[in-house]
Parts: structure tokens; sequence; C-alpha cells
């Protein structure tokens, strides 16, 4: 099973700024399997980015990814208030199981 | 717009049977491009993938819970099912079903989510 370690565990920021987001995998996974997801208190995941940095759909451009074999990273250019949530990378490569990261916690410091 | 609404109850006594079911609005789960997922997350365990079901009928299970899991498919009423064996505390956790593109032979990220049904197993 591959592990998906997510650093940091909380991220203190003010908006405007830069968040960066790390995950690190246990084993190599290919560019087009791993997905970033973006949650808020009370709500389902959402996703943000697939296939390493793929936009989804209505995404807004300030989120990006990056990375490959076993270092990912998602970048929120200029955090917005709506931004601060709990971010969780995703690993959906022909490995089974597909696997969660631990999760991000980005909070306004 | 599709949506998956996700229902079943929310107490479960240990040792018993969890039967959820997610009833698909909005798009044909046997339109073909979709594999349908359940998910679960609990404080102590994180987000947990299940099992999907292909509209083909195919499925899939994660290993570690294989032998407890099942799931189907009632596409006449467009809906999908879990269900989840030998219950204890350790499977308290709020369970989400889930809509993920094939990307031609497996299921990609997943792109809808239902709001999620918080199943608690106590005596």
């Amino acid at each position: 099973e591959i592990v998906l370690t997510q650093s940091p565990a909380t991220l203190s920021l003010s908006p405007g700024q830069r968040a960066t987001l790390s995950c690190r995998a246990s084993q190599s996974v290919g560019r087009d399997f791993l997905a970033w997801f973006q949650q808020r208190p009370g709500q389902p995941p959402r996703l943000l980015i697939h296939g390493t940095s793929t936009r989804a759909t209505g995404i807004p451009d300030r989120f990006s990814g990056d990375g490959s074999v076993t270092e990912f990273t998602l970048t929120i250019s200029r955090l917005e208030p709506e931004d601060f949530a709990v971010y969780f990378c995703y690993q959906y490569g022909f490995t089974p199981p597909r696997s969660f990261g631990g999760g991000t916690t980005v909070e306004m410091k | 717009q599709a949506q998956l609404q996700e229902s079943g109850p929310g107490l479960v006594k240990p040792s018993q049977t969890l039967s959820l079911t997610c009833t698909v609005s909005g798009d044909s789960m046997t339109r073909g491009s979709y594999y349908w997922n359940w998910i679960r997350q609990s404080p102590g365990r994180g987000l947990e993938w299940l099992a999907y079901i292909y509209y083909s009928g195919s499925t899939y299970y994660n290993p570690s819970l294989e032998s407890r899991l099942s799931i189907s498919a009632d596409t006449s009423k467009n809906r999908f099912s879990l269900t989840l064996t030998s219950l204890s505390a350790a499977d308290t956790a709020v369970y989400y079903c889930a809509r993920a593109p094939s990307t031609g032979s497996s299921p990609g990220a997943f792109d809808l989510w239902g709001n999620g049904t918080l199943v608690t197993v106590s005596s």
C-alpha cells in the first residue's frame, strides 16, 4: 500500500500570503494519478487538482499543483478567506488500494 | 446537475451489518463514464477508500476490508449500495458516496461527492 505523508500538519498564514503544501509518497506515483482535495468544516471533500497539475472544473487559478515520483506540492498563490480549510492529497494509481494523505490544515494566523 | 445522496441508519450495534445506499440524481449510472465509490472518514483513520462499482457490474474493494464489504447497484433505481459486516467501534465514521470519472481502465479522482452520513457503532 502506498502511504502518503502530508506536511506540515498545520500551516498558519494570513490572507494574501502564499501557501505551499507537501505530499510525499512511500512509493512512486505516476503524475497522472495524484490529486488534491479541499475540505471545509461540515462539507465533503472537493476536488481541486487531478493528474498532479490539472485544475478541476471551476477551480481558480491561484491553486496549482506540481511534482513527480514521490514528491508533490499544492500551492495557493494568494490565500483568500475561503481557502482556510483542510487539504488532502490522494493517489489513484494501479497499486491498490487507493489512498489519501492525512491532511494539512491551513489556518488563519 | 448530478447529485449524490447517502441514506442509512445513524446507529448500529457492534457485530451487526451496516447497509448504506447512495441515490444518484441528474445523471445515469449506466452512462458508462463513471465509477461509483464508497469512502469513509473518521478522526482516527482519516479518509479511507472502501470500494467501487462500474456500470458494467465490475467491483473492486479495499483489500484490508474486502472480507467484510459488498457493493452492488440497482441501475433501474439509479442507486448503489454498500454492506459492511461484523461492525465494531472502529467502523464509526462519516460514510460518503462519490463519483470518479473513468480514465480508460480505472477510476480517476472523485469529482462529485454526497454530503455524507454519520454512522455510529455502539451498543
